[in-house]
């Protein structure tokens, strides 16, 4: 399977800061990887698929990037709602596989 | 509206079985792909199976021989059979639908609650 994972695992931030979360795989994905929110007791939601995409309906403060191995999720402007815990997904392979995650928290 | 309604969680003891289904509308099960996706109380997300528009199926190697996916057309209704549980299966199961292939998860269920405990 494809291991993927992120950093921080936590993330510490203020309203209006531009936070970056960083997610690798331990082998090439081209661009078939995915980022989705979570809060708590809800189910997650895509925000970006083919590492760059927005979903229809996401705010586009939202913005992902990189390709291969390595991406970036990109908040420019963070909100009070964008507090969560944030996924970053390959669907590379046969078995699609999740990072750990990144919770960012409110400083 | 695309609407994927989870049911069948609850508690159950370990070596139990339970079936788990989703209800769909808004889209046809049998024209894209409906996945298990479940997520352990504090953890991150696990992909556990998938049943494809031509009805091919794949299972994680943590849930192979134990778990079952299946569909009903008819009923536009997905399954989730659980045999041989074990506690580390307790989780928030999450039924999720994709397009085709290399595409990500966009929509998914509110989730279903299996607790396996004694």
């Amino acid at each position: 399977d494809i291991q993927m994972t992120q950093s921080p695992s936590t993330l510490s931030a203020s309203v209006g800061d531009i936070v970056t979360i960083t997610c690798r795989a331990s082998q090439t994905i081209s661009t078939w990887l995915a980022w989705y929110q979570q809060k708590p007791g809800t189910a997650p939601k895509l925000l970006i698929y083919d590492a760059s995409y927005l979903q229809s309906g996401v705010p586009s403060r939202f913005g992902g990037s990189g390709s291969g191995t390595e991406f970036t999720l990109t908040i420019s402007g963070l909100l009070p709602d964008d507090f969560a815990t944030y996924y970053c997904q390959q669907y590379e392979s046969i078995s699609p596989t999740f990072g750990p995650g990144t919770k960012v928290e409110i400083k | 509206e695309v609407q994927l309604v989870e049911s069948g969680g609850g508690l159950i003891q370990p070596g139990g079985s339970l079936r788990l289904s989703c209800a769909v509308s808004g889209l046809t099960v049998s024209s894209t792909y409906m996945s298990w996706v479940r997520q352990a109380p504090g953890k991150g997300l696990e992909w556990l199976s998938v049943i494809y528009s031509d009805g091919q199926i794949q299972y994680a190697d943590s849930v192979r021989g134990r778990f079952t996916i299946s569909r009903d057309n008819s009923e536009n209704t997905v399954y989730l059979q659980m045999d041989s549980l074990r506690a580390d299966d307790s989780a928030v199961y999450y039924c999720v639908r994709s397009r085709r292939w290399t595409t990500p998860f966009d929509y998914w269920g509110q989730g279903t609650l299996v607790t396996v405990s004694s």
